[in-house]
């Protein structure tokens, strides 16, 4: 159970166009997904909070407008990174919470994440 | 100073031994801990978590927590190749909007048959 969908798991694309990456938690309903940011050896980065039906949380730093962050049901949630250019690449993941039980019950369950190679 | 530290390794070790990763923290308001394993281009998978200061025992893996210093621990028994892999600590830290997660740099642990 608990089992977090990323979508694409790779892409590559020119300078300045607009990627969508689709986060779907499959057999639970998440009210809130997480988007993380993972250059290679380095920590997971925190990049925003998606609660479904409101918006997204930014962490100090990250762009709204460059990030645009979805979360239109308690089951998909989408980034897009805007007019992306090379220094944008990096690894993506997303995770979503399991709202069932107490509250350290509720670990946040990880995609695979999507690596992002922008040319 | 980061938040959570950890020595990023690689740590090699044969198979079979008992492996110990450490993490420091700095903030005092971290109240849950969390240990997750990264395989190569895969997202973390949740191993253990731990709320109060002492032992947590699944398995091959045991979490050490001692809040008077600061200092989390993962020690891992009869480690296998499969064991092969980032470890990342993590805190919980809680926010008006919720509670996030604070990780460490990852440790790199290679386990040779």
């Amino acid at each position: 159970g608990a089992v977090v969908s990323q979508h694409p798991s790779w892409v590559i694309c020119k300078s300045g166009t607009s990627v969508k990456i689709e986060c779907r938690s499959l057999d639970f309903q998440a009210t809130t997904m997480f988007w993380y940011r993972q250059f290679p050896k380095q920590s997971l980065m925190l990049m925003a909070t998606s609660n479904e039906g409101s918006k997204a949380t930014y962490e100090q730093g990250v762009e709204k407008d460059k990030f645009l962050i979805n979360h239109a049901s308690l089951t998909l949630s989408t980034l897009t990174v805007t007019s992306a250019h090379p220094e944008d690449s990096s690894f993506y993941i997303c995770s979503a919470r399991d709202f069932s039980g107490i509250p350290i019950n509720q670990p946040q369950h990880f995609g695979d994440g999507t690596r992002l190679s922008i040319l | 100073q980061k938040e959570v530290e950890q020595d990023p390794g690689p740590l090699s070790v044969p198979e079979g031994a008992i492996v110990s990763l450490n993490c420091t923290y700095s903030n005092s308001a971290f109240q849950y801990f969390m240990w997750y394993r990264q395989y190569s281009r895969k997202g973390p998978e949740l191993l253990m978590y731990t709320y109060s200061s002492g032992n947590k025992e699944d398995g091959r893996f045991t979490a050490q927590v001692d809040k008077s210093s600061k200092y989390i621990s993962l020690f891992i028994r009869d480690s296998q190749p499969s064991d092969s892999a980032t470890y990342l600590c993590a805190n919980v830290e809680s926010m008006e909007y919720g509670n996030k997660l604070v990780f460490g740099a990852g440790t790199i642990l290679r386990v040779k048959s």
